[in-house]
């Protein structure tokens, strides 16, 4: 059975730091792209970044660009996501799921909470 | 990277039909065939229900159906059972490596 289990949400500052964890099992993670995808409290999903299957390539979309650096260690079978520079808006669940040919997410964690207030 | 445009609400009774668009421009929806659709239900993870504009997972019942026109891409629930009132998004790739989503709708079964 695929699963992706994230971890490391919590409170933090703004201006603050966090690296988000994502670990994969049940399905050969080295061979698929991953993305991050967040969730404002009651607001829509909007996509963060998303990694090819070896790390050698990344994008972001703009919100985070600079800020946010995605990143993987196939030996352990899981993602990440260093998040710097932190601001209200970046509250949301973060959700990594794993991507199939068409960019599209056939399989979902079940997130963790980023809060940013001071 | 603007969000593809959604109606924010949808009802139908059940076993009624309900269709939602999923509005793009020639750089997203209308460029690729990487239209997908995830239900949502509260509080749990998505869930892919339509893939590459018109195909469904397995063991997505044929009650959900995806369509395109233009740069409008349609979710259509036939037969409309309680277990369908969720929250539903749209997706597309958006070219240099960048995906966008809807701003999701709710759907009502009345």
């Amino acid at each position: 059975e695929v699963q992706l289990v994230e971890s490391g949400g919590d409170l933090v500052q703004p201006g603050g730091s966090l690296r988000l964890s994502c670990a994969a099992s049940g399905f050969t993670f080295s061979s698929y792209w991953i993305h991050w995808v967040r969730q404002a409290p009651g607001k829509g999903l909007v996509w963060v970044s998303r990694i090819n299957s070896d790390g050698s390539t990344t994008s972001y979309a703009d919100s985070v660009k600079g800020r946010f650096t995605i990143s993987r260690d196939n030996a352990k079978n899981t993602l990440y996501l260093q998040m710097n520079s932190l601001r209200a808006e970046d509250m949301a669940v973060y959700y990594c799921a794993r991507v199939r040919g068409g960019w599209y997410a056939d399989s979902w964690g079940q997130g963790t909470l980023v809060t940013v207030s001071s | 990277q603007s969000a593809l445009t959604q109606p924010p609400s949808a009802s139908g009774s059940p076993g009624q039909s309900v269709t939602i668009s999923c509005a793009g421009t020639t750089s997203d929806v209308g460029a690729y065939n990487y239209v997908s659709w995830y239900q949502q239900h509260p509080g749990k993870a998505p869930k892919l229900i339509v893939y590459e504009v018109t195909k469904r997972p397995s063991g997505v019942p044929d009650r959900f159906s995806g369509s395109r026109s233009g740069n409008t891409a349609s979710l259509t629930v036939s037969g409309l059972q309680a277990e369908d009132e969720a929250d539903y998004y749209c997706s597309s790739y958006a070219g240099n490596n960048n995906l966008v989503f809807g701003g999701g709708t709710k759907l009502t079964v009345l």
